[in-house]
């Protein structure tokens, strides 16, 4: 069974500064296949990045996703006041079909 | 753009039952994979099930599968999520969700705003 670990729990910045948020997968997977979701309170997920390094419609370009293997990288370039939430990363696995998610990182306002 | 709407959502009993809904906008309903996907209060998020374009496959997470049946019906822009037995653990809100692409499943997007379900006696 596929684990995602992402790290930190937490993320203080201040607006303007660099985010990089990590997802661990405990077995190798494919990066065609990882997604990055961010959540606002009391709003649905919505997909930021998919794929590679894909972004979604409307995605700014702040954001960008890197990685292989088993370690894979969320980076916002630079913080805006919207960007403050919870983001979470996703693995498609076949046979049987799984959506696994991590468990999210807050990013907060320092 | 698609719209979708979950509604059922409510308190309910330990081992009793519970039916979701989920009303899709736009003529495309059809030619997409559909998902449930659940988050428990503070908690991350956790998918549930997911079903084919045609209702041809359906895939469950181990702690519904046996319990939970999600269905839908494509003349009428409709997902469904069947739950049974329903356990304390299975509160949560329950996102209706869409594949990305026509031609894919590996990503979910656009999701519906949920709709809450309690567990208690």
């Amino acid at each position: 069974e596929l684990v995602l670990t992402q790290s930190p729990d937490t993320l203080s910045l201040s607006p303007g500064e660099r985010a990089t948020l990590s997802c661990r997968a405990s077995q190798s997977v494919s990066i065609a296949y990882l997604a990055w979701y961010q959540q606002k309170p009391g709003q649905a997920p919505r997909l930021l990045i998919h794929g590679a390094s894909d972004r979604a419609t409307g995605i700014p370009d702040r954001f960008t996703a890197s990685g292989s293997g088993t370690d894979f990288t969320l980076t916002i370039s630079r913080l805006e006041p919207e960007d403050f939430a919870v983001y979470y990363c996703q693995q498609y696995t076949a046979s049987p079909p799984r959506w696994t998610f991590g468990q999210g990182t807050k990013v907060e306002i320092k | 753009q698609v719209q979708l709407v979950e509604s059922g959502g409510g308190v309910v009993q330990p081992g009793r039952s519970l039916r979701l809904s989920c009303a899709a906008s736009g003529s495309s309903f059809r030619s997409f994979a559909m998902y449930w996907v659940r988050q428990a209060p503070g908690k991350g998020l956790e998918w549930v099930a997911v079903i084919w374009s045609d209702g041809s496959n359906k895939y469950y997470a181990d702690p519904v599968n046996g319990r939970f049946t999600i269905s839908r019906d494509n003349s009428k822009n409709t997902l469904y999520l069947q739950m049974d037995n329903l356990r304390a653990d299975d509160t949560a809100i329950y996102y209706c969700a869409r594949a990305l692409y026509s031609s894919s499943w590996y990503w979910i997007d656009p999701w519906g705003q949920g709709t809450l379900v309690t567990v208690a006696s």
